[in-house]
């Protein structure tokens, strides 16, 4: 089993659209959870950092964490077509600057 | 707003020979990390420094690859002898002491394409 499980996707949505995004784990030692946003050829632009189960709501990006079903979700509010990004997953074990273990990503289109 | 910055952007080098990338973390940053991603797969971690030594290195990081952070800006990665396999996109990472709750986010710079012909 994978460390970390991610559609690749491509999802395509019409703007406006609520856009949800979802990653399942194994491993039960990870305690934060990221998203970053990555646009074709470039590095991974972080998102949202959140630690532990429940939701965090940045503007129209609200990040969920479900630590006893081991699922993570990103949903995108009013979706616009500069969203249209690769959208990654991402966990670590503990907080020390330790290493970021990546899901394979998620291709989003946003249809004008 | 304070960003991570890598060069070059692109290189092309022939098989066996070494390479150095270089990269400029965020300027408050203690610690510094190497990831790659061959086209179309997932990133994956390389190596993790701090306090001028490797505080972790995955299985990829082997005898060919070398970090040095050689002053008090740059951090570098270098490839001893390339392999055509070591062709990937080469992505820089510095973070700090969270502002909020200890955590330590990472942030990326934009990559180097490696093409090793």
């Amino acid at each position: 089993q994978k460390e970390v499980e991610q559609d690749p996707g491509p999802l395509s949505v019409p703007e406006g659209a609520i856009v949800s995004l979802n990653c399942t784990y194994s491993n039960s030692a990870f305690q934060y959870f990221m998203w970053y946003r990555q646009y074709s050829r470039k590095g991974p632009e972080l998102l949202m950092y959140t630690y532990s189960s429940g939701n965090k709501e940045d503007g129209r990006f609200t990040a969920q964490v479900d630590k006893s079903s081991k699922y993570i979700s990103l949903f995108i509010r009013d979706s616009q077509p500069s969203d249209s990004a690769t959208y990654l997953c991402a966990m670590e074990e503990d907080s020390s600057a330790s290493k970021i273990i990546f899901g394979s990503g998620t291709r989003l289109s946003i249809r004008p | 707003e304070p960003e991570v910055t890598q060069t070059p952007s692109h290189q092309v080098t022939q098989m066996g020979q070494e390479v150095i990338l270089r990269c400029v973390p965020i300027s408050n940053h203690l610690y510094f990390y190497w990831y790659r991603q061959i086209l179309g797969q997932k990133v994956e971690f390389l190596v993790s420094f701090y306090n001028n030594e490797i505080s972790e290195k995955s299985e990829i990081f082997d005898d060919q690859f070398s970090v040095e952070r050689p002053d008090g800006s740059n951090f570098t990665l270098k490839i001893r002898s390339t392999k055509l396999e070591d062709s990937a996109m080469y992505f820089c990472a510095s973070s700090n002491f969270g502002l909020a709750g200890g955590q330590y986010e990472q942030y990326f710079g934009p990559g180097t394409r490696l093409t090793v012909t």
